[in-house]
Parts: C-alpha cells; structure tokens; sequence
C-alpha cells in the first residue's frame, strides 16, 4: 500500500524551465525522501530531509517539507533532458513503516 | 563504486514452480529491503531487514514468499509456488542506516506464465 500521493501524475515542460512535483501523506513521519527512476532502472536516492526541517538543497533540487499539511515539494531548477524519469517521494513512519507514493512521471522536452 | 547487485536480472517461469532471487546489499550496509513494482500496484515494500533480523515483512504474501539473509552479503526471496500475478520487477535496496537513503539494485524482471 501506499502513503505517499504525487501530484501531477506527469509532467511535461521544456528544458531550462523549472519543474516542481508535490507529495502528500497522511501520518507522521521521521523523514522523507525524493527518489528518481529512469525508465527499466532501480531507483535513484536524490535527497532526505528530516520532519525537523523545512527546506534543503542540492545542486539544483530543492525540497520543502511542511509537516503541518504533510506535503512536501520537489524543485528541479533549469531542467535538462537528462532529468527525464519519474520521481517518487518516500516517507518514514515512525513506527518503522516506510511507504513510496505513486510517482510523477516527468518529460523534459529538448 | 559500491553498488547493490541482483540476479537473476530477468526470469521466465511456469505457473507453480520456484522462484529464487537474490541480492548482495552493498558492503557494510545493515538495513536491507525488497519491493515489488507494477504498473497497477506501483512500488510495494514486501519485507525489509536490520541486522540480518526481519523487522517488518507485512506486505509480503506469506502463504507463497519467503524471505531471509542468510548471510550479510546475501538475501534472498522465494516464491514457492509461483503464479501469474506475481509477475514483476522485484528491487532490492540497501541503505547505511534504518532511516537513511537506500540504494536500489538493477531489480528483477520475473514473468511468471
């Protein structure tokens, strides 16, 4: 089963603009997680941030979490056609139970 | 580069027979899981573990899979026996720690017929 709820379910935009995709869950959570899979592939850790933070960054990937509504968003910054894939986000319950949502699939146009 | 390997990493198989897959989570990596990935379902956690111990195996149908680590480097799950729906990608994924990152295996693709 899953906790995890992505929003769009796809996303097509063309490269260099921003994309950003939405997770909402519906218990309390140690952390969560973005991950990223490319078509036939396992999937790809891209960044955690913990239920104690509000934002974190890497490269050009910035997460928000907001514990209050439990949702968090993922920001890919000047898409490339690489970044192609579908992206899932995780969440950590705090009684051990870890859950993946049901993925944004994302198409970066060239 | 330390990477999670899985084998088989595709397997064809008639209704009713046994069906092992195994994982060599990356070294020193104590917390070990298994999913299954369909269209239908998505990403479901079947079974993972922490220090070779069991500590939640909920989404696993228990009639027909098994799983174990009989050793650090090595998991296994089984399906004894077999059936079409359990066709699947089967991942298995390692992380350094119980609540940290995971990293995914190649995963495996089982058709069962």
């Amino acid at each position: 089963s899953q906790q995890g709820e992505e929003d769009p379910q796809a996303l097509s935009i063309q490269e260099g603009e921003n994309a950003t995709m939405n997770c909402s869950y519906k218990t309390s959570i140690n952390n969560l997680q973005w991950y990223r899979q490319n078509s036939g592939r396992g999937l790809v850790h891209l960044i955690l941030i913990r239920s104690n933070e509000r934002e974190k960054h890497s490269g050009r990937l910035r997460v928000t979490l907001d514990t209050s509504k439990k949702s968090s968003s993922l920001l890919i910054t000047a898409s490339r056609a690489a970044d192609t894939a579908s992206y899932f986000c995780a969440t950590f319950e705090m009684g051990n139970q870890f859950y993946f949502g049901t993925g944004t699939s994302l198409t970066v146009i060239p | 580069d330390a990477r999670v390997t899985q084998t088989p990493r595709h397997k064809v198989t008639e209704m009713g027979q046994e069906v092992t897959m195994r994982c060599q989570p990356i070294l020193g990596h104590n917390t070990v899981f298994w999913y299954r990935q369909t269209m239908m379902q998505g990403l479901e956690l079947l079974a993972y573990f922490r220090n070779r111990a069991p500590l939640d195996d909920s989404g696993m149908p228990k009639d027909r899979f098994s799983a174990e680590m009989p050793d650090a480097t090595l998991a296994t799950l089984k399906i004894q026996p077999s059936e079409p729906r359990d066709s699947a990608v089967y991942f298995c994924a390692s992380g350094p720690g119980p609540f940290g990152g995971q990293y995914f295996g190649p995963g495996t693709r089982l058709l069962v017929l």
